[in-house]
């Protein structure tokens, strides 16, 4: 069966610092990859997405960054943290050429907070 | 473009009593509609999704929704709550085009609160 991890489960890092979460996923292969963001009441927002290894697409203007480096790991990066980065990261995949009646699934999420 | 309103951002029921989670959507095509249940520090866990085939679509722990097109709506249902109900719901629009990536149009969520 398909699993997905995300790591680490919380983090505090300070401002100006750098930022690396790492999501891998397994029992699949070319999945769709999604980066998502998730604020006190403002819902989820879609960071970035990709459809393979390489292929990244970015939502919204922001300071993170995200690659693919293999098929099955997303990573989301920052060079300087912002106070605005706080919040709960979610990674989740889809299966690749599944079409858009499939579900996304979600790792356990990364709580982020900036000091 | 599509889009999701959830309304009412806070729901509260009595343990036993009907659990009722509104969600309207917009599509400009025929939608896949999704509902997820998240629970505190959890990612979010599939509840049930609707892809045009049965109107009534049942789902996990008891949960079901109706799509209603005239409505344009998705409502999420449960006959009687229970203590371990308690959680944020959010509906979703995917558009229904084959071979698109799979992107997720997400409300922005309903706290359930169950009283004992």
């Amino acid at each position: 069966s398909q699993t997905i991890h995300q790591w680490p489960a919380t983090l505090v890092q300070p401002v100006g610092s750098p930022l690396s979460l790492e999501c891998t996923v397994e029992g699949t292969s070319n999945p769709n990859l999604y980066w998502y963001r998730q604020a006190a009441g403002r819902g989820l927002q879609l960071l970035f997405y990709s459809v393979g290894i390489g292929q990244i697409s970015s939502e919204v203007p922001q300071n993170l960054s995200a690659s693919r480096p293999q098929d099955r790991q997303f990573i989301l990066s920052s060079k300087k943290l912002l106070l605005s980065d706080s919040g709960f990261y979610l990674c989740a995949w889809t299966p690749g050429r599944g079409g858009s009646n499939q579900p996304q699934h979600f790792g356990d999420g990364t709580r982020l907070s900036i000091l | 473009a599509q889009s999701v309103t959830q309304l009412g951002s806070h729901v509260s029921v009595s343990e036993g009593a009907l659990v009722l989670l509104r969600c309207n959507y917009s599509s400009s095509v025929p939608p896949y509609l999704f509902w997820y249940v998240q629970y505190p520090n959890q990612g979010l866990q599939l509840l049930l999704k609707y892809t045009s085939a049965a109107t009534l679509v049942k789902g996990i722990n008891g949960f079901e929704a109706e799509f209603k097109k005239s409505e344009t709506s998705f409502h999420l249902t449960k006959p009687s709550a229970h203590m371990s109900d308690a959680a944020e719901y959010f509906c979703a629009v995917s558009e229904g085009l084959v071979g698109s990536q799979g992107n997720l149009i997400f409300g922005k969520g309903t706290k359930l609160s169950v009283k004992p």
